[in-house]
């Protein structure tokens, strides 16, 4: 069964801590998405990775496809960066793009 | 910034009624997709849009689901009779290219009673 598995579920940070966000599945993707909701409900794309790392601002993604294994860091964590972080996949192997969602790691940080 | 949008924002209606939730995907856009997300769980795969028409659906999206891109700049997601479980957050989404990046429209709350 094609799977996305993240940890931790819920983290809560001190500002300015280095927050890391897990992200594992269980067979080959062609992409994967970070994704961050907002308290209302609204999604974000963060970032779309197929290997290696990407960066933007104080948000770091990286992924292994060997260890199918995706990280989401968050350098000098911030109030700010309170949300839901939602890892997504797109399976290799289907005829469609369709996503498929993990339960998504809800942060809070605290001032 | 081009964005998705989405109306209404929220919708309440009484069991068996037909809803229409309505999405503008951003102009350029040639992939759409409804995303649903029932309250306190993950968010799960509707049916995707290509070249109009259906190009994939989840076992979610039955016979009561469908979708329409009438004039070229909407795409609607309509459910004929709404059961109590269709209580959700619908999302629509769009992507340009087929490896491109998604982009979420705010959602439609729908509470059906």
């Amino acid at each position: 069964k094609n799977e996305v598995e993240q940890s931790p579920q819920n983290l809560t940070a001190q500002e300015g801590e280095f927050i890391t966000i897990n992200c594992s599945y269980s067979v080959g993707i062609s992409a994967l998405h970070w994704l961050q909701q907002h308290p209302g409900g609204g999604i974000v794309s963060l970032f779309m990775l197929s290997s290696g790392k990407k960066k933007h601002g104080r948000l770091i993604a990286t992924i292994n496809i060997q260890e199918k294994h995706s990280s989401l860091h968050i350098t000098a964590s911030h109030p700010r960066d309170s949300a839901v972080y939602i890892c997504a996949v797109r399976f290799q192997g289907g005829s469609g793009s369709r996503l498929t969602f993990g339960e998504g790691t809800q942060l809070t940080v605290n001032p | 910034e081009p964005e998705v949008t989405q109306t209404p924002s929220h919708q309440v209606t009484q069991m068996g009624q037909e809803v229409i939730l309505r999405c503008v995907p951003i102009s350029n856009h040639l992939y759409f997709y409804w995303y649903r997300q029932i309250l306190g769980q993950k968010v799960e795969f509707l049916v995707s849009f290509y070249n109009n028409e259906i190009s994939e659906k989840s076992e979610i999206f039955d016979d009561q689901f469908s979708v329409e891109r009438p004039d070229g700049s909407n795409f609607t997601l309509k459910i004929r009779s709404t059961k109590l479980e269709d209580s959700a957050m619908y999302f629509c989404a769009s992507m340009r290219g087929y490896t491109g990046e998604l982009f979420f429209g705010e959602g439609s709350r729908l509470t059906v009673l």
